[in-house]
């Protein structure tokens, strides 16, 4: 049972370009939800975060969106640059009552294009 | 260190062996876990210890895997008897503590292990 789903496998856009990639979860009790970023051999590296009270956060070129209705959360880079070409993984947390583990998505893979 | 520090970085076992795979967290940091990503997937969570306590350990998938913090820093998981579907990659992360704003987590590169 796949609670966090990432249903787009890949996705490529050109430098300069909005890169938007997507997340829906399915458990009601995520409360916490992370992005990260993982390059060929490194492990993840946190991106950013947003917690469920909010339906936005924004750090610099990245910004997430957490529509909790619809169980949907987004991811985007604006503008794209090719050194974000890497794989972006959607995480979420039950802060309460859920212990501190994290439930990933499969991974989008951004190819970000010159 | 600066990061969480992972070893070895490749493994080759034979069916049947027994591995330990070690993780060295980043100084300080009280939470420690362990996942496990097959091929084409997501991180999945095996085990988490706060210092040296084990406080969940629901994702080890059977009783040939074994993880300890003895002294609330490194970390060992243990694979007894290895088999073929214990290829994956096997990350370790730790933070800080428990709180919201103090729990993300920051991942060493993970150690590849490949059971032929």
């Amino acid at each position: 049972d796949q609670q966090v789903k990432q249903n787009s496998p890949s996705l490529s856009v050109q430098e300069g370009r909005i890169s938007i990639l997507n997340c829906d979860y399915t458990n009601s009790m995520f409360d916490y939800f992370l992005w990260y970023k993982k390059y060929p051999a490194e492990g993840p590296t946190f991106l950013i975060s947003i917690s469920s009270i909010k339906d936005k956060n924004e750090d610099g070129r990245f910004t997430v969106f957490l529509n909790k209705s619809a169980k949907h959360l987004s991811l985007h880079i604006v503008p794209s640059q090719p050194g974000d070409s890497a794989v972006y993984f959607c995480a979420a947390r039950r802060v309460t009552g859920g212990g501190n583990k994290l439930t990933f998505g499969t991974g989008t893979q951004l190819k970000v294009e010159l | 260190g600066a990061g969480v520090s992972q070893s070895p970085r490749y493994k080759v076992a034979k069916r049947g062996q027994d591995v330990a795979l070690r993780c060295d967290p980043i100084s300080g940091h009280v939470s420690l876990f362990w996942y496990q990503q097959a091929l084409g997937q997501g991180p999945e969570f095996l085990t988490y210890f706060q210092n040296e306590a084990q406080l969940d350990k629901s994702g080890l998938p059977s009783d040939r895997f074994f993880a300890e913090r003895p002294e609330g820093s490194v970390s060992t998981l243990k694979i007894q008897r290895t088999q073929q579907e214990d290829s994956a990659v096997y990350l370790c992360a730790s933070s800080v503590g428990t709180g919201v704003a103090k729990n993300i987590q920051y991942f060493g590169a993970g150690t590849r292990l490949s059971v032929l």
